[in-house]
């Protein structure tokens, strides 16, 4: 029972372009989201996160968006760069505080051709 | 340079050898965690402390065992391994309290192959 889905696999978009990452969730207790970001034989690094009290978090070239109604996020990169091309982890949290235990979706790889 | 250490960076294991997987972590991180990423599964949650000497069950915690004797370290052992525990295992830190949105600092991860 996958409650936390990238239906992607893969992505690949023009340099200088918007990637729009998308990810569907089940449990409407979730609360807290994040994207992460992982190269070949690196483990993930964090990208940027967002709370259900708000719908939209900007940091730099990356948004996230948050639909709590559809249960659906995304992560909007613009413009998209070569150094972006990783396989992004969305991940979502149902825990109380204390906890901290998030469960994450399978990846979708992005491919940003130059 | 603070982060988290994993040992080994790789491991051929025969099947129900023991093992052990070593993770350390220099930021003084109260939670800590262990994943395994599997193709088209995504990193699956095995087991996790959120303080020294606490330890809970994650998704995936059949055949795994963690021991939290101090804040820095999380060893996994794999009591007698079997060929469906290949995979990379992703140790991973969090600071704790109130902190759901700063994320996990991950390792470099541990390759795995029981043959």
């Amino acid at each position: 029972d996958q409650q936390v889905k990238q239906n992607s696999p893969s992505l690949s978009v023009q340099e200088g372009r918007i990637s729009i990452l998308n990810c569907d969730y089940t449990n409407s207790m979730f609360d807290y989201f994040l994207w992460y970001k992982k190269y070949p034989a690196e483990g993930p690094t964090f990208l940027i996160s967002i709370s259900s009290i708000k719908d939209k978090n900007e940091d730099g070239r990356f948004t996230v968006f948050l639909n709590k109604s559809a249960k659906h996020l995304s992560l909007h990169i613009v413009p998209s760069q070569p150094g972006d091309s990783a396989v992004y982890f969305c991940a979502a949290s149902r825990e109380p505080a204390g906890t901290y235990k998030y469960i994450f979706g399978t990846g979708t790889r992005l491919k940003v051709l130059a | 340079i603070a982060g988290i250490t994993q040992a080994p960076t790789s491991q051929i294991l025969a099947a129900g050898r023991r093992m052990t997987l070593r993770c350390t972590q220099d930021m003084r991180h109260n939670a800590m965690y262990w994943y395994r990423q599997d193709l088209g599964l995504g990193l699956r949650l095995i087991h996790y402390s959120n303080t020294a000497g606490t330890t809970g069950k994650g998704e995936v915690p059949d055949g795994y065992s963690v021991s939290r004797a101090n804040t820095d370290d999380f060893p996994l052992t794999l009591a007698s391994a079997v060929p469906s525990q290949t995979s990379v295992y992703f140790c991973a830190s969090s600071e704790g309290p109130g902190n759901f949105l700063s994320g996990y600092t991950f390792g470099s991860g541990t390759r795995l192959t029981v043959v």
